[in-house]
């Protein structure tokens, strides 16, 4: 167990939905991540978020944002949905910002779209 | 930008033989490396990393490692394979973006082990 917790694991939506994915960091960590893993594109970093403040943007749509939240938690918001959005995504957390530093994932929420 | 690539997206052996994941990286600076396994429907997990300390890195599982500057490269190895390292590897490197760290991974390589 790596200490993060994500839910659902598992969610099913149709095409032009809203969802919401949410992450609760390992205790104490500050950075959260969040990955999007497809087989077409692999693991693509998306956006990472810092002691609440967004720090670094990756390939992440302008559909989709995220925000991290006083308690640290973070959540996912993907909104008009499209089939190809369909993907595990990751989150993930770390203590530091040190170029050594590891991350450590959650087991990942599977979005199906329909 | 610094960026790996991991040859080869499936790898098969058997049972005890030899693990060779190969992965090579391209930095301007020295590199902070590291490598990830996914069991299927499992999230990622560190299983070992490179940090300037060793060139050779030994992980869990038996894994390990070794930095050869030269080569650019940070292959993963395993004398034995058992049948419950069958997963996907993940080659990382350690990046700044606006001043604060990120991993970017390869593109994977999947390990399947036969009896």
């Amino acid at each position: 167990d790596s200490g993060v917790t994500q839910t659902p694991k598992h969610l099913i939506t149709a095409t032009g939905q809203r969802v919401t994915l949410r992450c609760s960091p390992r205790s104490g960590d500050l950075s959260v991540y969040w990955y999007q893993q497809s087989l077409d594109q692999g693991l693509q970093f998306l956006i990472q978020y810092y002691n609440g403040e967004e720090r670094a943007k990756g390939n992440i749509l302008e559909r989709f944002s995220a925000q991290q939240f006083p308690d640290l938690h973070s959540e996912l918001n993907l909104s008009s949905l499209e089939l190809g959005d369909s993907a595990l995504y990751f989150c993930a957390s770390s203590k530091r910002q040190d170029l050594n530093t590891e991350a450590f994932f959650g087991q990942g929420t599977r979005l199906t779209v329909v | 930008a610094q960026s790996v690539t991991q040859l080869g997206s499936h790898v098969s052996v058997s049972e005890g033989a030899l693990v060779l994941l190969r992965c090579n990286y391209s930095s301007s600076v020295p590199p902070y490396l590291f490598w990830y396994v996914q069991y299927p429907n499992q999230g990622l997990q560190l299983l070992l990393k490179y940090t300037s300390a060793a060139t050779l890195v030994k992980g869990i599982n038996g894994f390990e490692a070794e930095f050869k500057k030269s080569e650019t490269s940070f292959h993963l190895t395993k004398p034995s394979a058992h049948m419950s390292d069958a997963a996907e590897y993940f080659c990382a490197v350690s990046t700044m973006n606006t001043g604060f760290q990120k991993l970017v991974f390869g593109t994977g390589t999947r390990l399947l082990v036969s009896p």
